[in-house]
């Protein structure tokens, strides 16, 4: 079954512990991109990737990293996480740029940072 | 940069009716689609339309792009129940970065 997973589903942590939340793809898609989605302002993309080794800021990249190591592959990275990152993340993937193609989502990922 | 608006940003109708959505863009686009989000839960493709087209039909959806006016609209025909979630307008700009932006959503309320 073609489909973007996310783990984990649900992370409760505190300020500034470290953590990553994995994302991959079945489809061999090659653009990949996270989004966060907040009440109020809707989906923002933080960073995409439009293959191995290639990646770009979206409108909200501080405080987020991301890789691109396996073309299956695009953790999201927040080294030092702040209250303010508290939201429900989503990873994506299409065949290319996400301006000409669908987009697959995954399930999402609901942050609570303390 | 927030690019789509939808309106109404909330609509609640009674089952078997028809619902319709509008969104309005700001710059030159590539494309524009329409995704439902039940709640919660990831965001699902319903319709991609280019902005050569003018028109596009997907079962009970048909979707409508007018580009002199920087506007689309999603309805939805026959209304179910499970139509009930937020439906997101995006666009994909023809120039810059390659990224779509989503606007607020409308939340839809189908009533039994």
């Amino acid at each position: 079954e073609a489909q973007v997973t996310q783990n984990p589903r649900y992370l409760i942590t505190v300020t500034g512990k470290k953590l990553t939340v994995t994302c991959s793809q079945n489809m061999n898609h090659e653009y990949m991109s996270w989004y966060r989605q907040d009440p109020g302002l809707g989906l923002r993309q933080i960073y995409y990737s439009m293959n191995v080794e290639v990646t770009d800021k979206g409108d909200v990249p501080e405080g987020y990293k991301v890789s691109r190591k396996e073309k299956r592959n695009f953790p999201l990275i927040l080294e030092s996480p702040s209250p303010n990152q508290t939201s429900l993340y989503f990873c994506a993937s299409s065949w290319g740029g996400s301006s000409s193609y669908e987009q697959y989502f995954g399930p999402g990922t609901r942050l609570t940072v303390t | 940069s927030q690019q789509g608006e939808e309106d109404p940003q909330a609509l609640s109708i009674q089952e078997g009716e028809n619902a319709t959505m509008n969104c309005s863009y700001k710059t030159s686009i590539n494309n524009l689609q329409w995704y439902r989000q039940n709640s919660g839960r990831g965001l699902v493709h319903l319709i991609l339309i280019r902005s050569n087209e003018r028109e596009k039909h997907s079962g009970r959806l048909r979707v409508t792009l007018d580009t002199s006016k920087k506007s689309s609209s999603l309805l939805i025909t026959a209304s179910r129940a499970a139509d009930t979630a937020s439906y997101f307008c995006a666009t994909g700009e023809s120039q810059g970065a390659q990224k779509l932006v989503f606007g607020q959503g409308t939340r839809l309320t189908i009533n039994p």
